[in-house]
């Protein structure tokens, strides 16, 4: 049972280099979330989507695009790295709702580690 | 979302319970309380939820107080395994028509250290 999984699991990028992170779930969940954590600042969100072909802005989108052509894959890219997207990466996944209102938990992959030099 | 409060950090002996407090004296009638825990180097993974009733799964059990103002995570027997970061966190519920969907706040949660 694979769960939600992102790759890669590491990246070292230059500054102004682009790349793509991509996450992966087979629990067939209709939302899908990418969230950011630095030391001492939590987990943040960046961008989310609430089914396929459609996404939405978190707290901290700047300097990030995402897309969501498929239902179990959620991209994340930076067209232009900067130092200050050194950061740890989540990508997270939860079904939409139940009985009319959402409880459900967001389960999350193990996290691309992001190096900007 | 409703902020909650947690202590910096705790310990516990191997083979204990851990009971592991939250204050959200803020929270109001349609936000559940969640727990959330991060060991090194890897995701948050989903512990438990609630709403006003207690709940109990096979990692652990949740209790609210009455008037939800406060809850209390209880890990049954510790291990050594569960030394982790533990995040209380309160959310709404979506419903059709709202914007919240499922966003997630992390505070800085309770370090949880069991030892031998």
């Amino acid at each position: 049972n694979a769960g939600v999984t992102q790759t890669p699991k590491f990246r070292v990028l230059k500054t102004g280099q682009s790349m793509t992170l991509l996450c992966a779930q087979d629990m067939n969940h209709e939302y899908m979330y990418w969230y950011r954590q630095d030391p001492g600042m939590g987990l943040r969100l960046i961008h989310y989507s609430v089914g396929e072909g459609t996404t939405a802005k978190g707290e901290v989108p700047d300097g990030y695009n995402v897309s969501r052509l498929k239902k179990q894959n959620f991209l994340l890219g930076l067209e232009s790295a900067a130092p200050s997207q050194t950061s740890v990466y989540f990508c997270a996944s939860s079904y939409a709702r139940t009985g009319g209102r959402s409880n459900q938990p967001q389960h999350f992959g193990d996290g691309t580690r992001l190096s900007i030099l | 979302d409703a902020k909650t409060t947690q202590p910096p950090s705790m310990d516990c002996a191997e083979g204990r319970a851990a009971n592991l407090p939250c204050n959200h004296s803020t929270i109001s009638g349609n936000e559940y309380v969640y727990w959330y825990r991060q060991i090194h180097s890897q995701g948050p993974q989903y512990i438990i939820h609630g709403l006003k009733n207690n709940e109990t799964n096979e990692m652990a059990s949740l209790i609210i107080t009455e008037d939800r103002k406060s809850s209390t995570l209880i890990l049954p027997h510790a291990t050594l395994r569960d030394t982790a970061v533990y995040y209380c966190i309160v959310r709404v519920g979506t419903h059709a028509g709202g914007t919240s969907y499922g966003k997630l706040t992390f505070g800085q949660g309770t370090i949880l250290t069991v030892h031998p």
